[in-house]
């Protein structure tokens, strides 16, 4: 069975860092490219970020370039999202998604975290 | 950036019925283009990609059509599972826009 487990969610102020972590199970890791996707509280879905199975080719979404950074670990399974100078609007569930081929979202999903950026 | 576009943002329907969505595309997304289904306190489900390919264990009655700029998910027959919000994202160009979603409600 497939699964995603994101971690690393919480409360941090504005301007300060979390990195996220996403395990993957029951699948060929390296063969899946990735995807960070987020819901701010009561609104729609936003594609943060994609990354190819070898790591090699990394896309993000206006909103988040220059301030976060997507990396995988193919050796332990792990997908990571390291986010700096977080802004209020940055709050939302941060979802990690298995891109079953370059479609910038996925046909499996964990079950998210929550980041709230608050002072 | 392409803006995606969604209506009706509501839809009262009753079980049984042939629900119509629509979204629309700023500018040409070829067929990159994705439909999924959430609802509330789950993650979202693919249902739909390159415009009108099932993903894995979707049932039949989810159908996608369109291109360029222009695309429909149809559900044939209302099921009560069925009753949900849905999006469309287009992932043309490599970046990935989604639209604001559906919510298709029971009448």
């Amino acid at each position: 069975e497939v699964q995603l487990v994101e971690s690393g969610g919480g409360l941090v102020q504005p301007g300060g860092s979390l990195r996220l972590s996403c395990a993957a199970s029951g699948f060929t890791f390296s063969s899946y490219d990735m995807n960070w996707v987020r819901q701010a509280p009561g609104k729609g879905l936003e594609w943060v970020s994609y990354i190819s199975r070898s790591g090699g080719s990394l896309y993000y979404a206006d909103s988040v370039k220059g301030r976060f950074t997507i990396t995988r670990d193919n050796a332990k399974n792990s997908l990571y999202l390291q986010m700096n100078s977080l802004r209020d609007e940055d709050t939302a569930v941060y979802y990690c998604a298995r891109d079953p081929g370059a479609v910038l979202g996925g046909d499996h999903w964990g079950q998210g975290t929550l980041v709230t950026v608050s002072s | 950036e392409i803006v995606m576009t969604q209506s009706p943002a509501t839809l009262s329907m009753s079980p049984g019925e042939r629900a119509t969505l629509s979204c629309r595309a700023s500018q040409s997304v070829s067929s990159n283009l994705a439909w999924y289904q959430q609802k509330p306190g789950q993650a979202p489900r693919l249902l739909i990609y390159g415009a009108s390919t099932r993903a894995t264990g979707i049932p039949a009655r989810f159908s996608g059509s369109g291109s360029g700029t222009e695309f429909t998910l149809t559900i044939s027959s209302l099921q009560s599972e069925d009753f949900a919000v849905y999006y469309c994202q287009q992932y043309n160009n490599w970046s990935g826009t989604f639209g604001p979603g559906t919510k298709v409600h029971i009448k």
